[in-house]
């Protein structure tokens, strides 16, 4: 089994609609992230989470929002879809402690999100 | 603000060649990591090879091989043997102060048989 899970892989939906990326992980790892991925532009940060208690914006919020339900769950929701929003979406983590700092992340698979 | 740039948006190689991929970054910390990731056609990110920046060798993974230059801010993969499964979109990635990762938009890897 994958060490950090996505569902869904693959999803489509409409404008307007409310959507709902999952992630969670068995890596035991206290820092979680959500990206974007869109051709040419690399990844973007929307939302990082370095414990359950703390949850921080990226570069890229607007139109999103997460929840970090357990240490090992992190969702990202996107409340009204819009066309826009149509990318590859990345859920990764990171370890922390004095020899685990290095800002290594371990990733999803990816959900593929179309908004028609 | 941390930036990295990759300057090739593609690049193709003969396999069993050799291949660089450049990376640059600019950076104000005395401390950071340095990363290369893969992406194949099954879009999952993998990570090819790690540097630490206070560390003068450079890092090598069987194959993969990096040319680490300091002062320059520079960081360029090498591929050695070229293989098809090799065929992927390659990252490099910077850490920051929080341990955060600064992306370059990646260059895509064309193997040709």
């Amino acid at each position: 089994d994958a060490d950090v899970t996505q569902t869904p892989r693959n999803r489509i939906t409409k404008t307007g609609k409310r959507i709902m990326l999952e992630c969670s992980q068995t890596k035991g790892h206290d820092r979680m992230y959500w990206y974007r991925q869109d051709p040419g532009l690399g990844l973007r940060l929307i939302y990082y989470s370095f414990d359950v208690k703390d949850i921080n914006k990226g570069e890229i919020s607007d139109g999103y929002s997460v929840s970090r339900q357990a240490q090992a769950k992190f969702s990202l929701s996107l409340e009204s879809a819009i066309p826009n929003q149509t990318a590859l979406y990345f859920c990764a983590t990171s370890a922390t402690g004095l020899a685990a700092n290095t800002g290594e992340l371990f990733f999803g698979e990816g959900s593929r999100l179309t908004v028609l | 603000a941390q930036t990295v740039t990759q300057s090739q948006p593609e690049m193709s190689v003969q396999e069993a060649e050799t291949v660089t991929l450049s990376c640059t970054y600019d950076t104000s910390e005395s401390d950071y990591y340095l990363f290369w990731y893969k992406q194949p056609p099954s879009r999952q990110m993998i990570l090819v090879i790690r540097q630490e920046a206070y560390k003068q060798q450079n890092a090598t993974e069987n194959r993969f091989s990096v040319n680490f230059q300091k002062a320059a801010k520079s960081f360029s993969l090498k591929i050695s043997d070229s293989q098809l499964g090799d065929a992927a979109m390659y990252f490099c990635a910077s850490s920051d102060s929080n341990y955060q990762l600064i992306w370059g938009a990646g260059t895509k890897l064309i193997i040709k048989p």
